[in-house]
């Protein structure tokens, strides 16, 4: 079985401080994982995604990701935050090695407030 | 925006009713997927369709039908419907079936069941 979890309900930032966002995650095989964001009242948005490669992904409106297959996490980071990134954010996560087909495992969602 | 595209995007109706939720894939995409969005659930994937066929079921309520057409829209049918099946019910799309595809998803389409 897969599963992801977001130790933080709520991540409080500073405008122009770094923002993290924690994600770990649990699969039988290696991890698709993905970041999306959403804005209230708005869907879910594609940030990024880690499948193979590089450990350090980089994605829309200056967010990265790191890969730590050890520590089976996948933290979401901004050097420096905007007050409009203000919004939840979800980490999922897919098993490559199982036929998991649309089962994207999605964590419970992060509320990050930027405040200015 | 994602270019998968959801109709209605609010929708409120009496217990017992039944409503259909409308998607549109991007372009070029095959597969469809659907969402369920409440605060008590988080988001739990409902069911998923690629060129027509059913390809996988998640958590979904025997109330609850969908299928793929044959140019490549999608329905989702809710039927005697209860105050607890309120929640955003998200589309969503990706070009084929392999793990690493990105998934796309729509605004939404909100229900409240009154």
């Amino acid at each position: 079985a897969q599963s992801v979890a977001q130790p933080e309900d709520q991540v409080n930032v500073a405008e122009g401080n770094p923002l993290t966002v924690k994600c770990t995650y649990s699969v039988s095989g290696n991890p698709y994982l993905f970041w999306y964001v959403q804005y209230p009242n708005r869907g879910l948005q594609f940030l990024l995604k880690y499948i193979t490669g590089d450990n350090l992904v980089k994605g829309s409106y200056g967010f990265e990701a790191e890969f730590n297959k050890s520590q089976t996490s996948f933290h979401l980071k901004k050097p420096s935050a905007l007050v409009s990134d203000s919004a939840l954010y979800f980490c999922a996560v897919r098993d490559a090695a199982t036929d998991s087909w649309g089962k994207l495992q999605f964590g419970a969602g992060t509320q990050v407030v930027v405040t200015p | 925006d994602s270019g998968v595209t959801q109709t209605p995007k609010h929708l409120i109706t009496a217990t017992g009713q039944r409503v259909t939720l409308r998607c549109s894939p991007r372009s070029g995409d095959l597969s469809v997927y659907w969402y369920q969005q409440s605060l008590d659930q988080g988001l739990q994937f409902l069911i998923q369709y690629y060129n027509g066929e059913e390809r996988a079921k998640g958590n979904i309520l025997e109330r609850f039908s969908a299928q793929q057409f044959p140019d490549l829209h999608s329905e989702l049918n809710l039927s005697s419907l209860e105050l607890g099946d309120s929640a955003l019910y998200f589309c969503a799309s990706s070009v084929g079936t392999a793990s690493g595809n990105t998934i796309y998803f729509g605004e939404g389409s909100w229900l409240t069941v009154v």
